[in-house]
């Protein structure tokens, strides 16, 4: 069973600070992985997509894949109020042609002013 | 607004009643995909769907729960005979031909009584 674990958090992180949300996953196979923001009551929005290992940026948010360690990560820098929200990573196996994401649980960030 | 339209927003429903979620996926998207989202838990996926094709509804549990993309119209998710256990949020997605990324609609908070 394809599996993505995240730590449900909360992550508490002043206002100006680093946050760091991670997420591993279990199919080896995964070919691309995403991360998305979800506000209370609301639907999760994309924010990021990373397919090959390394490093990738966009504004203050970098995505991190190291398919050897089957792990993910959100890097958000000079985190704001309007951060706080629960980040969900999802993985895609990439071997049915079609977009079957698997979520993990996300992890609530909190950003204090 | 050319994003993905869900409607209702909140569907109330007595057990053994019958619920009916409908989706219009982003203009220029043909694929539809539904989730369901309990309290707690991470978003499950049940259905993905072409016009007029069912393609994977290994997600889906096999009683009570149906799902259609006609030629022409939304997207339907049919629960029959609903039962508390399946008051969720119930998120419907599209994607473009890439298939990669999956942009969401706001969501149907199915409340059943």
């Amino acid at each position: 069973q394809k599996e993505v674990e995240q730590n449900s958090g909360p992550l508490s992180v002043p206002e100006g600070a680093i946050a760091s949300l991670n997420c591993t996953y279990s199919d080896r196979g995964s070919q691309s992985f995403f991360w998305y923001r979800q506000y209370s009551g609301k639907s999760p929005e994309l924010i990021m997509s990373i397919y090959s290992n390394g490093d990738k940026e966009d504004g203050r948010f970098t995505a991190q894949l190291n398919k050897a360690s089957q792990y993910v990560s959100l890097l958000i820098r000079d985190s704001q109020p309007s951060d706080s929200a629960t980040y969900l990573c999802a993985v895609n196996a990439g071997n049915s042609g079609y977009s079957t994401l698997t979520f993990g649980k996300g992890t609530m960030l909190l950003v204090s002013p | 607004n050319a994003g993905v339209m869900q409607n209702p927003r909140h569907l109330v429903r007595r057990r053994g009643q019958e619920a009916r979620l409908r989706c219009s996926p982003m203009k220029g998207h043909s694929h539809v995909y539904w989730y369901r989202q309990l309290p707690e838990e991470g978003l499950k996926f049940m259905v993905y769907l072409q016009k007029e094709n069912i393609i994977d509804e290994s997600g889906m549990p096999k009683e009570r729960f149906s799902a259609e993309f006609p030629k022409e119209g939304p997207s339907i998710l049919r629960i029959q005979q609903v039962v508390r256990g399946d008051s969720a949020a119930y998120f419907c997605a599209s994607s473009g031909q890439g298939h990669e990324k999956l942009f969401f609609g706001s969501g149907t908070q199915l409340s059943v009584l």
